[in-house]
């Protein structure tokens, strides 16, 4: 049983870029949550994804948007990279917006 | 921003001995989690914690949860090497799903 995946695993790109972020659920699992940590942070909720829907934000700008698909995987796009966005972001599934999370090993995102 | 702060940031020990570290945090919870994290990867859950339970053991962690203090221990008895990593504590609130973390106790097992 495949758990949580993250594509891709590390990725450079440069200031006023878009980067689009992928993760696919663990199996049975619908719902997906995005978080930011960076260097030597605590990961930061960014935003959760059920039924195709962004039901709950955290305190991040519009330049980050999201996606879920059908088969509940999700997009996390990142418009007008600036520095301060170079990160590792994590995705984590569940079963329902209230399950227990599963985290996948992220992707780390570099900002030049 | 961060729920809430583990205290110490970093701490270092002999391998064999036991490992304390400590979180609090700041509003009212439904549930306490402890992960682990290696090297910046993934997160792997290590335990949770309900608000009305007080103590929870697993292994060799224990954890113990004063919600009159908002805070928590994670104590890890008979260390490894295997078990340097970076610690985090992560809450949960009624009604509010995300998970909100703290800033991480990194520690290191001296072999």
């Amino acid at each position: 049983d495949a758990g949580v995946t993250q594509s891709p695993t590390h990725l450079i790109k440069t200031r006023g870029q878009q980067v689009t972020l992928r993760c696919s659920p663990k199996s049975g699992h619908d719902t997906v949550s995005w978080y930011q940590q960076a260097l030597g942070q605590g990961p930061q909720f960014i935003f959760q994804y059920y039924e195709e829907e962004e039901r709950q934000r955290g305190n991040f700008p519009d330049r980050f948007s999201g996606h879920q698909f059908p088969n509940y995987s999700s997009e996390l796009n990142v418009n007008a990279l600036l520095l301060g966005d170079s990160a590792l972001y994590l995705c984590a599934s569940s079963l329902g917006a209230g399950g227990f999370p599963f985290f996948g090993p992220g992707t780390r995102l570099t900002v030049l | 921003s961060q729920q809430g702060e583990e205290d110490p940031q970093a701490l270092s020990i002999q391998e064999g001995e036991n490992a304390t570290m400590n979180c609090s945090y700041k509003t009212s919870i439904n549930n306490l989690q402890w992960y682990r994290q290696n090297s910046g990867r993934g997160l792997v859950h290590l335990i949770l914690i309900r608000s009305n339970e007080r103590e929870k053991h697993s292994g060799r962690l224990r954890v113990t949860l004063d919600t009159s203090k908002k805070s928590s221990s994670l104590l890890i008895t008979a260390s490894r090497a295997a078990d340097t990593a970076s610690y985090f504590c992560a809450t949960d609130a009624q009604g509010n799903e995300k998970l909100t973390f703290g800033t991480g106790t990194r520690l290191t097992i001296i072999p």
